[in-house]
């Protein structure tokens, strides 16, 4: 069936640039989504892409997207304390618009000072 | 401010008792869903709605029970019959079934 992996924990420095890395399965997926969440707090949207694109950036983040690998990563860059906190990749599955979503396991993202 | 509110924070549930958890958002979406998050877990569907009265099951809808009688509200019962119901419930919404969902804070159950 459908997965998304990601790898579990990264330590940075602050002021480093972070790269959380996910793969997922399906190759019929629409959009590809990154969340955050801060303990005790719900999943904050950070970004996302469609399918059909290669590259986003949107401030410190940018969003690398490669399908022939199903490969997706988020770069934080200039890294900071508040960044401290668990990443979530998650993409739509199948075609349809239910708009049902498979997540990663999450990314626990640490930066020192 | 336009946002999904989920209560209580916490809850308690007691052996064959059922539980109701509220979801009501503001943002005039017409798709709503639960998940349910495990420590070290990442979120699994729990039910989901793209219209008002009509919902339809996730990956773990066993013990679980929805309606959704207003467009603004999606509330989730927890039945007794979930044998292992301490979690964490995220409630989110977005605009279609298409659209990126946006996350409530939460409401954390357990079992005394």
């Amino acid at each position: 069936g459908e997965d998304v992996e990601q790898s579990l924990f990264l330590s940075v420095r602050e002021g480093d640039s972070s790269v959380i890395n996910c793969t997922y399965t399906d190759s019929s997926s629409t959009y590809l989504y990154w969340y955050k969440q801060e303990p005790g707090a719900g999943l904050q949207l950070l970004t996302y892409i469609f399918s059909n694109m290669d590259m986003k950036q949107d401030q410190r983040l940018t969003v690398l997207l490669n399908k022939k690998d199903k490969h997706l990563s988020l770069r934080i860059a200039d890294t900071q304390t508040g960044d401290s906190a668990i990443y979530f990749c998650a993409e739509s599955y199948g075609s349809s618009n239910t708009g049902k979503l498979i997540f990663g396991q999450g990314t626990t993202l640490q930066v020192k000072p | 401010d336009g946002g999904i509110t989920q209560s209580p924070k916490y809850l308690f549930r007691k052996e064959g008792q059922n539980v109701t958890l509220s979801c009501e958002q503001n943002l005039n979406h017409d798709a709503m869903y639960w998940y349910r998050q495990d420590p070290g877990q990442g979120l699994r569907l729990i039910y989901y709605s793209q219209i008002v009265n009509d919902f339809q099951k996730g990956d773990i809808a066993e013990g679980y029970s929805v309606s959704r009688e207003k467009k603004e509200s999606f509330p989730l019962t927890v039945t007794s019959a979930q044998k292992n119901p301490t979690a964490f419930y995220l409630c989110a919404s977005s605009m279609t079934g298409n659209q990126p969902q946006h996350f409530g804070d939460g409401t954390r159950l357990s079992i005394l």
